[in-house]
Protein backbone atom coordinates (compact mmCIF):
# COMPACT_ATOMS: atom_id res chain seq x y z
CA UNK A 1 0.00 0.00 0.00
CA UNK A 2 2.06 3.17 -1.45
CA UNK A 3 -0.40 5.44 0.21
CA UNK A 4 -0.05 9.24 -1.09
CA UNK A 5 2.26 9.58 -4.05
CA UNK A 6 4.04 12.94 -5.11
CA UNK A 7 6.32 13.63 -7.82
CA UNK A 8 8.87 15.15 -7.97
CA UNK A 9 10.37 15.68 -4.87
CA UNK A 10 12.11 18.67 -5.78
CA UNK A 11 11.84 21.26 -8.68
CA UNK A 12 13.93 24.13 -9.56
CA UNK A 13 11.51 26.60 -12.20
CA UNK A 14 12.33 29.77 -13.79
CA UNK A 15 9.49 32.07 -14.10
CA UNK A 16 6.95 31.98 -16.37
CA UNK A 17 7.87 28.39 -16.79
CA UNK A 18 4.98 25.99 -16.14
CA UNK A 19 5.05 22.44 -14.80
CA UNK A 20 2.46 19.87 -13.66
CA UNK A 21 2.70 18.59 -9.76
CA UNK A 22 1.61 14.95 -9.74
CA UNK A 23 -0.36 13.30 -6.82
CA UNK A 24 -1.58 10.12 -6.59
CA UNK A 25 -3.47 7.66 -4.09
CA UNK A 26 -3.93 4.01 -3.82
CA UNK A 27 -6.32 4.00 -0.97
CA UNK A 28 -9.62 5.08 -2.89
CA UNK A 29 -10.00 8.15 -0.93
CA UNK A 30 -12.88 10.54 -2.29
CA UNK A 31 -11.59 13.27 -1.15
CA UNK A 32 -8.25 15.04 -1.99
CA UNK A 33 -6.47 18.79 -1.75
CA UNK A 34 -3.28 20.37 -1.78
CA UNK A 35 -1.43 22.56 0.48
CA UNK A 36 1.58 24.51 0.79
CA UNK A 37 3.85 24.85 3.45
CA UNK A 38 5.54 28.42 3.23
CA UNK A 39 7.95 29.46 6.92
CA UNK A 40 6.45 30.61 9.39
CA UNK A 41 2.43 30.25 7.77
CA UNK A 42 1.72 26.37 8.26
CA UNK A 43 -0.33 24.65 6.15
CA UNK A 44 -2.50 26.44 3.61
CA UNK A 45 -5.19 24.97 1.14
CA UNK A 46 -4.71 25.63 -2.55
CA UNK A 47 -7.58 23.55 -3.78
CA UNK A 48 -9.42 20.36 -3.11
CA UNK A 49 -11.68 17.58 -4.44
CA UNK A 50 -14.08 15.51 -2.84
CA UNK A 51 -14.86 13.17 -5.71
CA UNK A 52 -13.61 12.39 -9.93
CA UNK A 53 -14.97 15.59 -11.62
CA UNK A 54 -15.94 17.70 -8.43
CA UNK A 55 -12.96 20.73 -7.75
CA UNK A 56 -13.03 23.78 -5.65
CA UNK A 57 -10.88 26.49 -4.37
CA UNK A 58 -9.54 26.83 -1.19
CA UNK A 59 -7.42 29.71 0.97
CA UNK A 60 -4.56 30.48 -1.89
CA UNK A 61 -5.78 29.61 -5.68
CA UNK A 62 -4.64 32.24 -7.68
CA UNK A 63 -1.84 30.99 -10.19
CA UNK A 64 -2.61 26.86 -9.62
CA UNK A 65 -4.82 24.68 -11.45
CA UNK A 66 -6.18 21.48 -11.05
CA UNK A 67 -8.95 18.93 -12.27
CA UNK A 68 -9.83 15.02 -11.35
CA UNK A 69 -10.38 12.85 -14.00
CA UNK A 70 -9.98 9.83 -11.90
CA UNK A 71 -10.30 8.78 -8.15
CA UNK A 72 -6.57 8.31 -7.70
CA UNK A 73 -5.26 11.51 -9.71
CA UNK A 74 -5.48 14.65 -8.39
CA UNK A 75 -2.28 16.85 -10.58
CA UNK A 76 -1.79 20.56 -9.43
CA UNK A 77 -0.69 23.28 -12.61
CA UNK A 78 1.38 25.82 -12.22
CA UNK A 79 0.25 27.62 -15.46
CA UNK A 80 3.17 30.55 -14.98
CA UNK A 81 5.46 30.21 -12.09
CA UNK A 82 6.73 33.19 -9.64
CA UNK A 83 9.24 33.66 -7.33
CA UNK A 84 6.11 33.45 -4.45
CA UNK A 85 5.04 30.13 -5.90
CA UNK A 86 8.50 29.11 -3.95
CA UNK A 87 7.28 26.49 -0.86
CA UNK A 88 6.81 23.15 -0.37
CA UNK A 89 3.44 21.41 -1.58
CA UNK A 90 1.64 18.58 0.04
CA UNK A 91 -0.77 16.57 -1.17
CA UNK A 92 -3.38 14.79 1.41
CA UNK A 93 -6.38 12.01 0.78
CA UNK A 94 -9.28 11.20 2.82
CA UNK A 95 -11.82 8.66 2.42
CA UNK A 96 -14.61 10.47 4.16
CA UNK A 97 -15.31 13.85 5.93
CA UNK A 98 -15.42 12.69 9.29
CA UNK A 99 -12.61 10.81 8.70
CA UNK A 100 -9.75 10.95 11.94
CA UNK A 101 -7.16 11.11 9.83
CA UNK A 102 -5.62 12.87 6.44
CA UNK A 103 -2.88 10.93 4.60
CA UNK A 104 -0.35 12.95 3.14
CA UNK A 105 2.20 12.67 0.80
CA UNK A 106 5.76 13.33 1.58
CA UNK A 107 6.06 17.08 -0.52
CA UNK A 108 7.47 18.29 -3.24
CA UNK A 109 10.20 21.29 -2.83
CA UNK A 110 9.37 24.24 -5.17
CA UNK A 111 12.14 26.88 -6.26
CA UNK A 112 11.01 29.01 -8.68
CA UNK A 113 14.13 31.48 -9.94
CA UNK B 1 -7.83 36.17 9.70
CA UNK B 2 -6.04 33.42 11.39
CA UNK B 3 -8.64 31.22 12.82
CA UNK B 4 -6.22 28.42 14.37
CA UNK B 5 -3.19 30.09 16.30
CA UNK B 6 -0.38 27.96 17.77
CA UNK B 7 1.09 31.01 19.31
CA UNK B 8 4.06 29.13 20.68
CA UNK B 9 6.97 28.73 18.08
CA UNK B 10 8.48 26.50 19.84
CA UNK B 11 9.12 24.29 22.90
CA UNK B 12 11.94 22.65 24.84
CA UNK B 13 11.29 19.57 26.99
CA UNK B 14 13.64 17.17 29.26
CA UNK B 15 13.29 14.09 28.50
CA UNK B 16 10.19 11.97 30.50
CA UNK B 17 8.46 15.38 31.17
CA UNK B 18 5.67 16.73 29.46
CA UNK B 19 4.81 18.41 27.08
CA UNK B 20 1.90 20.68 26.60
CA UNK B 21 0.98 22.15 23.22
CA UNK B 22 -1.48 24.53 22.89
CA UNK B 23 -3.93 25.88 20.14
CA UNK B 24 -6.63 28.43 19.90
CA UNK B 25 -9.16 28.92 17.58
CA UNK B 26 -11.65 31.91 16.29
CA UNK B 27 -14.36 29.76 14.22
CA UNK B 28 -16.80 28.83 16.19
CA UNK B 29 -18.49 26.41 13.32
CA UNK B 30 -15.24 24.13 14.24
CA UNK B 31 -16.44 20.78 15.50
CA UNK B 32 -13.92 18.73 14.64
CA UNK B 33 -9.78 18.88 15.78
CA UNK B 34 -6.78 17.40 14.58
CA UNK B 35 -3.00 17.19 15.93
CA UNK B 36 -0.54 16.32 13.32
CA UNK B 37 3.27 15.91 13.93
CA UNK B 38 5.96 16.54 11.20
CA UNK B 39 9.31 15.56 10.50
CA UNK B 40 11.33 17.48 8.57
CA UNK B 41 11.34 16.24 4.49
CA UNK B 42 8.15 14.41 5.21
CA UNK B 43 4.47 14.69 5.21
CA UNK B 44 2.57 15.33 8.04
CA UNK B 45 1.52 12.68 9.94
CA UNK B 46 -1.94 12.07 11.53
CA UNK B 47 -1.62 12.25 15.34
CA UNK B 48 -5.01 12.45 17.27
CA UNK B 49 -8.49 13.97 16.82
CA UNK B 50 -11.26 14.97 19.13
CA UNK B 51 -14.73 15.66 18.56
CA UNK B 52 -16.57 18.85 19.50
CA UNK B 53 -18.90 17.05 21.47
CA UNK B 54 -16.18 15.61 23.81
CA UNK B 55 -13.27 17.22 26.05
CA UNK B 56 -11.13 14.63 26.11
CA UNK B 57 -9.40 11.65 24.31
CA UNK B 58 -6.63 9.47 24.47
CA UNK B 59 -4.34 7.40 22.71
CA UNK B 60 -1.24 6.00 24.60
CA UNK B 61 1.07 8.64 25.31
CA UNK B 62 -1.32 11.53 23.98
CA UNK B 63 -3.72 13.30 25.04
CA UNK B 64 -5.99 16.15 23.63
CA UNK B 65 -8.02 18.20 25.41
CA UNK B 66 -10.57 20.48 24.42
CA UNK B 67 -12.22 23.79 26.17
CA UNK B 68 -14.75 24.79 23.79
CA UNK B 69 -16.32 28.08 25.70
CA UNK B 70 -12.77 29.35 25.72
CA UNK B 71 -12.26 27.94 21.85
CA UNK B 72 -8.82 25.80 23.31
CA UNK B 73 -7.36 22.75 23.07
CA UNK B 74 -4.13 21.08 24.19
CA UNK B 75 -2.47 18.05 23.18
CA UNK B 76 -0.12 16.39 26.15
CA UNK B 77 2.47 14.06 25.66
CA UNK B 78 3.21 11.86 28.72
CA UNK B 79 6.38 10.97 29.21
CA UNK B 80 7.74 13.09 26.05
CA UNK B 81 10.57 11.12 24.40
CA UNK B 82 13.18 12.37 22.01
CA UNK B 83 12.10 10.84 19.21
CA UNK B 84 8.63 12.81 19.92
CA UNK B 85 11.11 15.83 18.44
CA UNK B 86 8.80 17.40 15.64
CA UNK B 87 6.80 20.01 14.11
CA UNK B 88 2.99 19.48 15.68
CA UNK B 89 -0.06 21.43 13.85
CA UNK B 90 -3.22 21.74 15.32
CA UNK B 91 -6.08 21.92 12.49
CA UNK B 92 -9.58 22.05 12.38
CA UNK B 93 -12.69 21.56 10.23
CA UNK B 94 -16.31 22.32 10.62
CA UNK B 95 -19.07 19.68 9.87
CA UNK B 96 -20.89 17.97 7.36
CA UNK B 97 -19.13 17.56 4.19
CA UNK B 98 -17.00 20.09 5.11
CA UNK B 99 -13.52 18.77 4.00
CA UNK B 100 -11.37 21.24 4.10
CA UNK B 101 -8.62 21.54 7.05
CA UNK B 102 -7.51 24.60 8.21
CA UNK B 103 -4.27 24.61 10.14
CA UNK B 104 -2.21 26.37 12.84
CA UNK B 105 1.42 27.39 12.01
CA UNK B 106 2.97 24.40 14.29
CA UNK B 107 4.81 24.18 16.85
CA UNK B 108 8.29 22.81 17.08
CA UNK B 109 8.18 20.89 20.05
CA UNK B 110 12.36 19.74 21.04
CA UNK B 111 12.79 16.92 23.69
CA UNK B 112 16.14 17.08 25.36
CA UNK B 113 17.50 13.37 26.16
Amino acid sequence: NAGVTQTPKFQVLKTGQSMTLQCAQDMNHEYMSWYRQDPGMGLRLIHYSVGAGITDQGEVPNGYNVSRSTTEDFPLRLLSAAPSQTSVYFCASSYDSQNYGYTFGSGTRLTVV
Amino acid sequence: DQQVKQNSPSLSVQEGRISILNCDYTNSMFDYFLWYKKYPAEGPTFLISISSIKDKNEDGRFTVFLNKSAKHLSLHIVPSQPGDSAVYFCAAKSGGSNYKLTFGKGTLLTVNP
